[in-house]
């Protein structure tokens, strides 16, 4: 078990311009979540993966992002035309499925500043 | 949607003292965690509580789950220094396909 990486672990971009994190979960897990956290809040959610499928998508997902998960191994999630406000921290987590019962296993996540 | 509501939300309490963490929740759930967050760092899970009246200890952290109320506790006994984190509560909702978290406690043990 090697844990749940993500990178890169800093991105800084100019506001307007497109970015792409990638996300690679822990081997045996095969649901996979994405969770956007500012400063002095709790994580977000914004998307959820079973497999390769995206099961499931928050309201705060704008038509700019888009995550992908093919072949059911490592996400990638793209913002384009970045804004101020995406500015945050972005995780990702990982469990094993198919109970619900176990925790998520987040990585260290990558944070975005747009300026 | 479900909501998530943690108090205190800050906490600085002398080292050697107890006390306890809330975690109230919206909307019926018999699956709760707990997570803990050093600043800069990821998450790292420390309880999950999946059934009423469940009970998890590790250490100095203790934490129980009482569905019928939608209340978790999560219990500091005897805090030391290393305590000092942010702690969230975060909830699965029947039928969700995430967790929702709680804006956490920033815990800050004096020595």
């Amino acid at each position: 078990d090697t844990g749940v990486s993500q990178n890169p672990r800093h991105k800084i971009t100019k506001r307007g311009q497109n970015v792409t994190f990638r996300c690679d979960p822990i081997s045996e897990h095969n649901r996979l979540y994405w969770y956007r956290q500012t400063l002095g809040q709790g994580p977000e959610f914004l998307t959820y993966f079973q497999n390769e499928a995206q099961l499931e998508k928050s309201r705060l997902l704008s038509d700019r992002f888009s995550a992908e998960r093919p072949k059911g191994s490592f996400s990638t999630l793209e913002i384009q035309r970045t804004e101020q406000g995406d500015s945050a921290m972005y995780l990702c987590a990982s469990r094993t499925g198919p109970s619900y019962n176990s925790p998520l296993h987040f990585g260290n996540g990558t944070r975005l500043t747009v300026t | 949607e479900l909501k998530v509501e943690q108090n205190p939300l800050f906490l600085s309490m002398q080292e050697g003292k107890n006390y306890t963490i809330y975690c109230n929740y919206s909307t019926t759930s018999d699956r709760l965690y707990w997570y803990r967050q050093d600043p800069g760092k990821s998450l790292e899970s420390l309880f999950v509580l999946l059934s009423n009246g469940a009970v998890k200890q590790e250490g100095r952290l203790m934490a129980s789950l009482d569905t019928k109320a939608r209340l978790s506790t999560l219990h500091i006994t005897a805090a030391v220094h290393d305590l000092s984190a942010t702690y969230f509560c975060a909830v699965d909702s029947t039928g969700a396909n995430n967790l929702f978290f709680g804006t956490g406690t920033r815990l800050t043990v004096i020595p």
